[in-house]
């Protein structure tokens, strides 16, 4: 079954407390993104990358690292998470660039204390 | 910059109403059109889309006619079942925009017996 696996579904945090949220496609997608998700606010994308060893800022970098090392798996870091980040996050695959659809994993719901 | 905007939610509905969920856009250049559908717990899934103006995508009863004269692309079903219950994105693609999906906020719909 084609699938984005994004782990885990649910983290809880302290200040400062170094995380990483795994995401990983089946697809042999090119492409793949994180976002957060936040009442009001919609989606906004985090990082975004265009294959392996190429990545990108999206709109909301501050606080995030990624990095591409297969073209498979795309982990999210937080090196230092503040309160601020607590929210719910999707990362996402798509084909290539364009009108491809992106396909979205079920969430990580993070909440930093 | 580019933008989205969707009517407010949440919007409650009984079973067998008729659906719209408005959304206009601004964007420079010609963006791709999309709706995409986020059931309680899960990931976002594309809904339908549209590529150009006067496409209408359709899917599951849903359809969408991307209008470049008023910047609009409103979703619209004839008959809503209580399954329809979900939050709703409207997003908009621009081709070499490096794949980012520009989102709405969001609008919740619930369908009551």
């Amino acid at each position: 079954e084609a699938q984005v696996t994004q782990n885990p579904r649910y983290l809880i945090t302290v200040t400062g407390k170094k995380l990483t949220v795994t995401c990983s496609q089946n697809m042999n997608h090119e492409y793949m993104s994180w976002y957060r998700q936040d009442p009001g606010l919609g989606l906004r994308q985090i990082y975004y990358s265009m294959n392996v060893e190429v990545t990108d800022k999206g709109d909301v970098p501050e606080g995030y690292k990624v990095s591409r090392k297969e073209k498979r798996n795309f982990p999210l870091i937080l090196e230092s998470p503040s309160p601020n980040q607590t929210s719910l996050y999707f990362c996402a695959s798509s084909r290539d660039r364009g009108s491809s659809p992106l396909h979205f994993g079920n969430g990580t719901r993070l909440t930093v204390t | 910059g580019n933008s989205v905007t969707q009517m407010e939610g949440p919007v409650t509905l009984s079973e067998e109403a008729f659906l719209t969920i408005n959304c206009t856009y601004t964007a420079t250049g010609y963006p791709s059109l999309f709706w995409y559908v986020q059931y309680p717990g899960e990931g976002l899934q594309l809904l339908l889309k549209a590529t150009k103006a006067d496409d209408k995508g359709s899917n599951k009863g849903f359809e969408a006619t991307y209008r470049k004269e008023t910047t609009s692309f409103h979703l619209e079903k004839g008959s809503v079942q209580v399954s329809d219950s979900a939050v709703y994105f409207c997003a908009l693609i621009l081709t070499g925009g490096g794949n980012k999906l520009t989102f709405g906020t969001g609008t919740q719909l619930k369908v009551e017996l």
